[in-house]
């Protein structure tokens, strides 16, 4: 059965510090892996997807790694922002027949001003 | 506006008392299923639908139905609620299938005392 975790649960972090979130998955036979933004009280916003194939993925400040093989992943943001504020969940979608997605308990990320 | 939406978004409710929580995207989605959030447990997949008059169970589908009429349409129906279905729920939706970026609606907070 997938087990997604990620680390750490919280972070604190002062304004414009480029920042590091991890999730690691125990089934490393996925079709892709996604990271999600979500801000209290609303829904999620996908960030990132990245295939089984792909080894990053980018978008401005953001860059999502994938280490399938050792069942890994990272989310590096650049030059951290208040705005950057909200937690961050990553989720994969393993092989093997079922459509569903394995979510993290996600990294709730503050930027302080 | 590209969108999946949901209602309501709040309900406080009675144990027994049946409820629907309605599901609409309008992006022509073949993919549509629902999660709910618990604190602790993170997202876990309720049910999904590849297309129209399909659906299969997720993780934790137990006091739950689902029906897929329309493309555009997917509610959630709980027959007899419980307390322990008490939660933050989510419909989601993407182009084909849950290997593509999948959209979230806004969530439904759902209390049942």
């Amino acid at each position: 059965k997938q087990e997604v975790t990620q680390i750490p649960a919280a972070l604190s972090v002062p304004e414009g510090e480029n920042l590091v979130l991890n999730c690691s998955f125990t089934d490393s036979a996925i079709y892709n892996l996604q990271w999600f933004r979500q801000d209290p009280g609303k829904g999620l916003t996908s960030l990132l997807l990245i295939q089984s194939s792909q080894r990053e993925q980018t978008s401005g400040r953001l860059n999502a790694s994938l280490d399938k093989s050792s069942g890994r992943s990272t989310l590096y943001i650049a030059a951290s922002q208040p705005g950057d504020s909200a937690t961050y969940l990553c989720a994969v979608l393993t092989q093997g027949g079922s459509e569903k997605l394995v979510f993290g308990k996600g990294t709730k990320l503050t930027v302080n001003p | 506006e590209a969108q999946v939406t949901q209602n309501p978004r709040y309900l406080i409710t009675v144990t027994g008392k049946k409820l629907t929580v309605t599901c609409s995207q309008n992006m022509n989605h073949e993919y549509m299923s629902w999660y709910r959030q618990d604190p602790g447990l993170g997202l876990r997949q309720i049910y999904y639908s590849m297309n129209v008059e399909v659906t299969d169970k997720g993780d934790v589908p137990e006091g739950y139905k689902v029906s897929r009429k329309e493309k555009r349409n997917f509610p959630l129906i709980l027959e007899s609620p419980s307390p322990n279905q008490t939660s933050l729920y989510f419909c989601a939706s993407s182009i084909w299938t849950s290997t593509d970026t999948q959209y979230f609606g806004p969530g439904t907070r759902l209390t049942v005392l």
